[in-house]
């Protein structure tokens, strides 16, 4: 059964720095992997979608790595804001038609 | 503007009542689904549906009832039965199967006393 693990739960970084979030996988055939980004006590954005072919996607200042072979995959994002304060989710699909298989997400906070 | 309301925000009921969240999309999608979000958990799929006046079970339907009459409407019954009923609903579409790009409604809280 895939399984989705996002560490850690909660990060603290000053405003200005490079960071790294973490998503892993159990069973590496998957489909296609997202990145959501949610606001609290709003709905989810959906930020980056990797298909299983790809190894990377960016879009602005995020950049998305996908590891299959590892089970792995990294929300890079660079230059940090206050305004990148939020939980991201990382979510994985197992076939075309599959439901998505959440991780917990990581609670991110920027110090200005 | 396309995208997906839900509605009430908030939403207080009373224990041993049924209560209906109201999930409506204009973006032409033909999949929507509910899920439940509980603090430090991941979300987890009530019910989804692929196509008008169908629907299938997600890892959680015990206590929870949808129809799709309309390809833009998903509403969500939270039954009596539901034991734990007090949570984050959020509706969310797709354009076909879940493995899309999937888009989100603001979610409704609701709570049970």
């Amino acid at each position: 059964k895939q399984e989705v693990t996002q560490i850690p739960a909660a990060l603290s970084v000053p405003e200005g720095e490079n960071l790294v979030l973490n998503c892993s996988f159990t069973d590496s055939a998957i489909y296609n992997l997202q990145w959501f980004r949610q606001d609290p006590g709003k709905g989810l954005t959906s930020l980056l979608l990797i298909q299983s072919s790809q190894r990377e996607q960016t879009s602005g200042r995020l950049n998305a790595s996908l590891d299959k072979s590892s089970g792995r995959s990294t929300l890079y994002i660079a230059a940090s804001q206050p305004g990148d304060s939020a939980t991201y989710l990382c979510a994985v699909s197992m076939d075309s038609n599959y439901q998505l298989i959440w991780g917990a997400g990581t609670k991110l906070i920027i110090k200005p | 503007d396309g995208g997906i309301t839900q509605s009430p925000k908030y939403l207080f009921r009373k224990e041993g009542q049924n209560v209906t969240l109201s999930c409506e999309q204009n973006l032409n999608h033909d999949a929507m689904y509910w899920y439940r979000q509980d603090p430090g958990q991941g979300l987890r799929l009530i019910y989804y549906s692929q196509i008008v006046n169908d629907f299938q079970k997600g890892d959680i339907a015990e206590g929870y009832s949808v129809s799709r009459e309309k390809k833009e409407s998903f509403p969500l019954t939270v039954t009596s039965a539901q034991k734990n009923p007090t949570a984050f609903y959020l509706c969310a579409s797709s354009e076909t199967g879940g493995a899309y790009e999937q888009y989100f409604g603001p979610g409704t809280r609701l709570t049970v006393t």
